[in-house]
């Protein structure tokens, strides 16, 4: 059956660093989404990838989809406090939609 | 405001006393979604609706039961419930099955 797989599961950075976390599925994904959850709250929706190679930005945020459309990554640029929180990946295969385990990120000030 | 509300937030019950966690969203969301959170096994689905009296299993079934009488609600029941279904749950929306969702802000379960 298809299988997201998430690393790495912990990141630890000082603010400031650059983070990123990797999604990488056993079967070809028609799609992929991003969440990020807060310590305490819930998951919340950022973005959702398509296309082969496809690219997205969001401040400093960069999405990735990868060309074999089996990976996915979401990378972080000089990360600050209130990044801190659980990213999940959620990817569609063949009509079946899977989480990541996610990766939980801390940033020490 | 777009939401999707749970109650209660918090619920500790004792083993085999049957238990209803509501949800409701208020965007005409066609796709409804149940999902427990336990450490190191990420977001599991327990059941989800694709549409009113469309209800179907997800991974992690057994013990649980839904119903959708009605576009906006979702309810999550369990008829006995057991202390290894303790855990974080969050209800879910979508336009579509593929759509981004959107949670609910959680309900903490402890059965002792």
């Amino acid at each position: 059956g298809q299988q997201v797989m998430q690393i790495p599961q912990y990141q630890h950075v000082q603010e400031g660093e650059d983070f990123t976390t990797y999604c990488n599925s056993s079967t070809t994904l028609s799609n992929i989404q991003w969440y990020k959850q807060r310590p305490g709250g819930h998951p919340v929706f950022l973005i959702q990838l398509v296309k082969s190679g496809e690219v997205k930005k969001q401040k400093r945020l960069t999405f990735q989809f990868g060309e074999a459309k089996k990976n996915s990554s979401l990378h972080i640029t000089a990360t600050q406090t209130t990044d801190v929180g659980t990213y999940f990946c959620r990817g569609t295969s063949y009509g079946k939609l899977t989480f990541g385990q996610g990766t939980i990120l801390t940033v020490h000030p | 405001e777009a939401q999707v509300t749970q109650n209660p937030r918090y619920l500790i019950t004792v083993t085999g006393k049957k238990l209803t966690v509501t949800c409701s969203q208020n965007m005409n969301h066609e796709y409804m979604s149940w999902y427990r959170q336990d450490p190191g096994l990420g977001l599991r689905q327990i059941y989800y609706s694709m549409n009113v009296e469309v209800t179907d299993k997800g991974d992690v079934p057994e013990g649980y039961k839904v119903s959708r009488k009605e576009k906006r609600n979702f309810p999550l029941i369990l008829e006995s419930p057991s202390p290894n279904q303790t855990s974080l749950y969050f209800c879910a929306s979508s336009l579509s099955r593929a759509g981004g969702y959107t949670f609910g802000s959680g309900t903490r379960l402890t059965v002792v």
